[in-house]
């Protein structure tokens, strides 16, 4: 199954880390492990992606176990903005969605 | 500035029309895909091609049809085979085989009335 698995909601604190997991135990060796999110009725956002090394940029950090079979992405002060559904996708040619972690920020 | 446009923003059509929906991209990109979403749903794959005429079936192709004439367009039609085809559609586009980031339109609301 080409699907990642993901907590269906996690909430929380403004201005705390966030650490989103997700699994993907059926994972190839060659495909990269993407994060999109997506406010409502509007398009997903591209968030970061890597495929063995943990990754940072001005959003976020992924954070990849060693044998590739889970990532969690991690945001490292969460801000109101931050509100959104984020989905962890296996980057390969098919580009499959799963149902993503709805992320509640509570001020 | 380089981008990927949906249009129309929202589509209303009778019941046994067929419809096709744009999408237009300036990214260069190789990969194209189509997703179909509906309310509190994740995304499902449509179609998606790799390269110029050629496309592939997603998880739910039944119902619609794609062309990739040029790399720039992949329009998709909503036919009226698609049962239930009132959603809000997708498109994005990327270099192939998922090693950089992909980037999404802003969406078509499509309603059957």
């Amino acid at each position: 199954d080409a699907k990642t698995t993901q907590p269906n909601s996690m909430e929380s604190n403004e201005e705390e880390p966030v650490h989103l997991p997700c699994n993907h135990s059926t994972i190839s060796g060659t495909d990269y492990i993407h994060w999109y999110r997506q406010l409502p009725s509007q398009g997903p956002e591209y968030v970061i992606h890597g495929l063995t090394s943990n990754v940072n940029n001005r959003m976020a950090s992924l954070a990849i176990a060693e044998d590739r079979k889970s990532s969690t992405l991690i945001l490292h002060r969460a801000t109101l903005r931050d509100a959104a559904v984020y989905y962890c996708i296996r980057g390969n040619e098919k580009l499959t969605f799963g149902t993503g972690t709805r992320l509640t920020i509570i001020p | 500035d380089g981008g990927i446009t949906q249009s129309p923003k929202y589509l209303f059509r009778k019941e046994g029309q067929n419809v096709t929906l744009s999408c237009e991209q300036n990214l260069n990109h190789d990969a194209m895909y189509w997703y179909r979403q509906d309310p509190g749903q994740g995304l499902r794959l449509i179609y998606y091609s790799q390269i110029v005429n050629d496309f592939q079936k997603g998880d739910i192709a039944e119902g619609y049809s794609v062309s990739r004439e040029k790399k720039e367009s992949f329009p998709l039609t909503v036919t009226s085979a698609q049962k239930n085809p009132t959603a809000f559609y997708l498109c994005a586009s990327g270099r192939s085989y998922g090693q950089a980031g992909y980037t999404f339109g802003s969406g078509t609301r499509l309603t059957v009335v």
